[in-house]
């Protein structure tokens, strides 16, 4: 089946910073989607992204298909967006299953 | 709008008892999906309906697993007899089109703890 790799798994960063994160995946895709799990155990849609760039207030995010990877931005980090982040994947080819990657940690400190 | 609704939250049972999930999709939404998350596995996909049919329930881990969906705006997963390893967090998820290609909306889980 699909491959998908997030990086880094953990990030601590300073409130204010700005970090970008990583979804590496092995095959081209139908549908990609970036979540954010928050410390209560939510799951928060942020992006569908299958491919192009998206922008929403303080994260956006960048798919380039044909190369096999997506970005997520996080600009001016808030102690709110400490948590998990995941990234999703449905291949193009085989069953109807979306694909999450093991996610990344991120922790910011005020 | 309301969102995927899962109900309960918590449950707390004992092993050999039978556990019933709840949830209801968003309205409109032709798919559904129940997730399952441990720290060890990470989120596991159990099994999805499109317009009320099952359509792949491979993910299912047993026989002691099943879940059904009587009409479009309710579906149901049950444990019977529930055992300690199917402790976890257990997600609804809906999508206004068929299959995987389209945007997934969670409920917020319901954390199950068999003891």
């Amino acid at each position: 089946g699909i491959q998908v790799e997030q990086s880094p798994p953990d990030l601590i960063l300073q409130e204010g910073a700005n970090s970008t994160l990583r979804c590496n995946f092995s095959d081209s895709v139908n549908n990609l989607q970036w979540f954010h799990q928050n410390p209560w155990g939510q799951l928060i849609n942020l992006f569908y992204i299958p491919s192009g760039t998206k922008q929403n207030g303080r994260l956006s995010a960048t798919t380039v298909a044909t190369e096999r990877y997506s970005l997520l931005y996080i600009s001016s980090s808030q102690t709110t967006d400490s948590g998990v982040y995941f990234c999703a994947v449905d291949p193009n080819f085989g069953n109807e299953k979306l694909t999450f990657g093991t996610g990344t940690r991120l922790t910011i400190i005020p | 709008d309301a969102g995927v609704i899962q109900s309960p939250r918590h449950e707390v049972t004992e092993m050999g008892q039978e556990v019933t999930l709840r949830c209801k999709p968003i309205s409109g939404h032709n798919s559904l999906f129940w997730y399952r998350q441990t720290m060890m596995r990470g989120l596991e996909l159990l099994i999805y309906f499109n317009n009320n049919v099952p359509i792949d329930d491979s993910g299912m881990p047993e026989d002691r697993f099943s879940a059904k969906m009587p009409n479009a705006s309710f579906s149901t997963l049950k444990i019977q007899p529930s055992e300690p390893r199917d402790s976890a967090v257990y997600f609804c998820a809906s999508s206004p089109t068929g299959g995987a290609d389209g945007e997934l909306f969670f409920g917020e889980g319901s954390r199950l703890t068999v003891l």
